[in-house]
């Protein structure tokens, strides 16, 4: 699976959106970009996956370039219990899923 | 839907014992399963990966004599940390993927070992 790259840490003001990067750029046609969370001493929450559209749920919404090199996590009105570990991940359906340093994510008040 | 639960959520053993960690999909059937770990601050590391009925594929680097899994149903495996020691001092976090052919894996809440 294709190695990602994230800044290690981001702040964001609460109420506001918090953008997260993701930088795939060796990623292959058949790998999903897959985002995860963890919240302290938890285990890590599925948040949202894609292939090539944009995707959006109740939690995020994924934006992934058109060359799919890179995608960036939108969580539109972050909350303080937003504050967290943020996983990107980019892999083949079936494989396991491998898990980098990821972004920690401090929203505050 | 989709729930994964661990029991225990937290054990304290003393050097030298064994201890069983308990995964079990509540609402989902899970033809393989994961283990993974974590030290303070890091990220997980996988450690292994089951499939229900056959043996367990350790990644490199852990000990299969040391860290034994059995997934013997659809819905439970479990992780035997034996003669632990306080290295192992650690989170152990189980993930589940199901039947149905999605990518999605699903994970367990996770548990706090303290090896005394």
């Amino acid at each position: 699976d294709a190695k990602t790259t994230q800044p290690p840490s981001m702040d964001c003001a609460e109420g506001r959106a918090a953008n997260l990067p993701c930088n795939h750029s060796t990623i292959s046609g058949n790998e999903y970009v897959y985002w995860y969370r963890q919240i302290h001493s938890q285990g890590p929450q599925y948040i949202i996956h894609g292939l090539k559209n944009n995707e959006t749920n109740e939690m995020a919404s994924l934006i992934i370039t058109e060359d799919r090199k890179s995608s960036t996590l939108i969580l539109p009105h972050a909350t303080l219990r937003d504050t967290a570990v943020y996983y990107c991940i980019v892999r083949v359906d079936g494989n396991d899923m491998r898990f980098g340093a990821g972004t920690r994510l401090t929203v505050k008040p | 839907g989709a729930v994964v639960s661990q029991h225990p959520s937290r054990v304290i053993c003393k050097s030298g014992t064994s201890v069983k960690i308990e995964c079990r999909s509540l609402d989902f059937q899970a033809t393989t399963m994961f283990w993974y770990r974590q030290f303070p601050k890091q990220s997980l590391m996988l450690m292994a990966t089951s499939n229900e009925g056959s043996k367990a594929t350790y990644e490199q680097g852990v000990e299969k004599d040391k860290f034994l899994i059995n997934h013997a149903s659809l819905t439970l495996s479990t992780l035997t940390v034996t003669s632990a020691h306080p290295e192992d001092s650690s989170f152990y976090i189980c993930s589940a993927r199901g039947t149905s052919g999605g990518g999605e894996q699903f994970f367990g809440p996770g548990t706090r070992l303290t090896v005394l």
